[in-house]
């Protein structure tokens, strides 16, 4: 167990809604993760947020969006899901924002959209 | 731009054999590279980074700058180090990953 967690793992949702997936990171780490992965897609990076600002975006759909709270736990939020949608999400923390900084993962939810 | 290159999907050896899985990347800047591993039904996990220049399981990799490679060794491949590996790239507040290259050491 990394100390990673994220919720649901499994989540089946139909095309146009919204769902929110939360992430609470190690104790103590500042550095919140998210990943995609669909299939043949390997891990597409998302957002990266450090002790509650946004750090940087990689290919992050206009209808996604994330936030890390006070409590630095961390929420992905997708919008007008598509089927296109449907990958496992990652979520993974870091002690702090600066690079050679090893990385621990969650276990992932999968997203189900139909 | 940051990118990572892992060309092989899948890599199948016999036990005993020696193992190289590829990482090729651009980056403009100093880069810091790891290798990250998921073995079945576990979490991805730190595997070794270019800068502790270590040993981990046997396995050895060396950041060459010129090649920009980045290419993860092992010269007498076990049936416990099939698994799914990722190379990974630190570098502009960004953690990028490869595609990942499946081991599979067959007995």
């Amino acid at each position: 167990d990394s100390g990673v967690t994220q919720t649901p793992k499994h989540l089946i949702t139909a095309t146009g809604q919204r769902v929110t997936l939360r992430c609470s990171p190690r104790s103590g780490d500042l550095s919140v993760y998210w990943y995609q992965q669909s299939l043949d897609q390997g891990l597409q990076f998302l957002i990266h947020y450090y002790n509650g600002e946004e750090r940087a975006k990689g290919n992050i759909l206009e209808r996604f969006s994330a936030q890390q709270f006070p409590d630095l736990h961390s929420e992905l939020n997708l919008s007008s899901l598509e089927l296109g949608d449907s990958a496992l999400y990652f979520c993974a923390s870091s002690l702090t924002g600066v690079r050679n900084t090893e990385a621990f993962f969650g276990q992932g939810t999968r997203l189900t959209v139909v | 731009a940051q990118r990572v290159t892992q060309p092989e999907k899948l890599l199948s050896v016999f036990k005993g054999a020696p193992v190289e899985l590829k990482c090729n990347y651009s980056y403009s800047g100093s880069p810091e590279l790891f290798w990250y591993v998921q073995y079945s039904r576990q979490r991805l996990q730190l595997l070794l980074r270019h800068i502790s220049r270590e040993s981990i399981k046997g396995f050895t990799a060396d950041l060459n700058k010129g090649e920009t490679s980045f290419h993860l060794k092992k010269p007498f491949a076990q049936e416990e180090d099939s698994a799914m590996y990722y190379c990974a790239l630190s570098g502009s507040d960004k953690l990028i990953f490869g595609t990942g290259t499946r081991l599979q050491v067959f007995p």
